[in-house]
């Protein structure tokens, strides 16, 4: 099974971009990356998920690798609310469960 | 519409007595699974339903825990003979469909604080 490497945590100020990098270097060639934040006192909330090509929806962006071994999450303009742990979710051959790692605690300063 | 809901969302007992965490998935998800989350283990995978099939229990850290889903909707986790090392936020999740794809877009409920005395 893939693994991923996030750093533990990050900081950045209100309404500045965020980029969240994950590294998954094992990942196979059909395997989707998600990615799920937790704010605090709440469940997992999904936020976006991708294979080859960049992806874009409401909450974020995601920028893939060509390699695929890495991708990096964006939050084109970051307000107090997207504090949070943010979790880059490495498949699981044959399983539907999500494995989370430490994830990346964003801090998001006034 | 409605999200997963869970219940009760705090949970205090003693050591030694059973408890039952319930979920109620969202409306038409065949998938339903169970996480905890603690202090010293992060967030962990307890046991996936989907549909008719056997559940996956690879999770369950012991014999003490198990989980039933009736009629495909509610699910409950029972703890028997609780530890102190029990005490996590035990969190349900549902999928609206459970078989292999690229989606595993997962809905959280706001999850069971337990802490057992």
């Amino acid at each position: 099974d893939a693994k991923t490497t996030q750093p533990n945590s990050m900081e950045s100020n209100e309404e500045e971009p965020v980029h969240l990098p994950c590294n998954h270097s094992t990942i196979s060639g059909t395997d989707y990356i998600h990615w799920y934040r937790q704010l605090p006192s709440q469940g997992p909330e999904y936020v976006i998920h991708g294979l080859t090509s960049n992806v874009n929806n409401r909450m974020a962006s995601l920028a893939i690798a060509e390699d695929r071994k890495s991708s990096t999450l964006i939050l084109h303009r970051a307000t107090l609310r997207d504090a949070a742990v943010y979790y880059c979710i490495p498949p699981v051959q044959g399983a539907q469960k999500l494995v989370f790692g430490q994830g990346t605690r964003l801090t998001i300063n006034p | 519409g409605a999200g997963v809901s869970q219940s009760p969302s705090n949970k205090v007992t003693e050591k030694g007595k059973d408890v039952e965490l319930r979920c109620d998935p969202i409306s038409g998800h065949t998938a339903l699974y169970w996480y905890r989350q603690s202090l010293g283990q992060g967030l962990e995978f307890l046991i996936y339903f989907q549909g008719n099939s056997a559940p996956d229990k690879s999770g369950l850290p012991s014999d003490r825990f198990s989980a039933e889903r009736t009629g495909g909707s509610v699910s409950t986790l029972t703890i028997q003979r609780t530890q102190q090392e029990d005490s996590a936020v035990y969190l349900c999740a549902s999928r609206e469909g459970g078989g292999p794809g690229a989606k595993n877009i997962q809905y959280f409920g706001a999850g069971t604080r337990l802490s057992v005395l």
